[in-house]
């Protein structure tokens, strides 16, 4: 069964960095698209990026292209997204997804809360 | 980037009725478009790719219908398991973007 499980919830200060971690299991890791979107409260979802494991191909939203960095690590089977500069608008419930054009399955999110 | 407007925002309805969801793309996407079902706390699941093709393992009360800039979720009998909010999402562009939902109750 294919499965992603994200790292648990961060808090963070204004200007600081994250980093969440997405493991997937049941399904080949290599060659395989992970893709990073996130929800802020009311907000609709927010597409930041992905990344083509294993090509190490990757694309990035513009609104985040200075700010972000997505990686995967095959010999663990995780991808991760880096944020940094931190701010309080950065507050949401982020989520990896596997897929390209659809995205199936996703992780169950990991909500990211930037309060000083 | 492609705007994705939904509508209604919200609705409610009623144990077997027949319950359609809207999706307006701001430019022609073809069929470049996928529907979520989403429940709070839990992780997005996708009911239709492709606008009318049915994932696997959903129930086929479910389906989608429409291309260009006009896409259409029917619930054909809606059941209590069906409140959530559901959002497409089109993968046209290459800065994939969202619906804003439409969160469905069950009256």
């Amino acid at each position: 069964q294919m499965q992603l499980l994200q790292s648990g919830p961060e808090l963070k200060k204004p200007g600081a960095s994250v980093k969440v971690s997405c493991k997937a299991s049941g399904f080949t890791f290599t060659n395989s698209a992970i893709q990073w979107v996130r929800q802020a409260r009311g907000q609709r979802l927010e597409w930041m990026g992905w990344i083509l494991v294993g090509s190490n191909h990757i694309n990035y939203g513009q609104r985040f292209r200075e700010r972000v960095t997505i990686t995967g690590d095959m010999s663990t089977s995780t991808a991760y997204l880096e944020l940094t500069s931190l701010r309080s608008e950065d507050t949401a419930v982020y989520y990896c997804a596997h897929g390209l054009g659809y995205f199936d399955p996703w992780g169950q999110g990991t909500l990211v809360t930037v309060s000083s | 980037d492609i705007q994705m407007t939904q509508s209604p925002s919200s609705l409610s309805a009623s144990v077997g009725d027949r319950v359609t969801i809207s999706c307006r793309a701001s430019q022609p996407i073809s069929k470049y478009l996928q529907w979520y079902q989403h429940k709070p706390g839990k992780a997005p699941k996708l009911l239709i790719y492709s606008a009318s093709t049915l994932q696997s393992g959903v129930p086929p009360r479910f389906s989608g219908s429409g291309s260009g800039t006009d896409f259409t979720l029917t619930i054909s009998s809606l059941q209590l398991e069906d409140s959530a909010t559901y959002f497409c999402q089109q993968s046209y562009s290459n800065s994939i973007t969202f619906g804003q939902g439409t969160r469905v109750e069950i009256k």
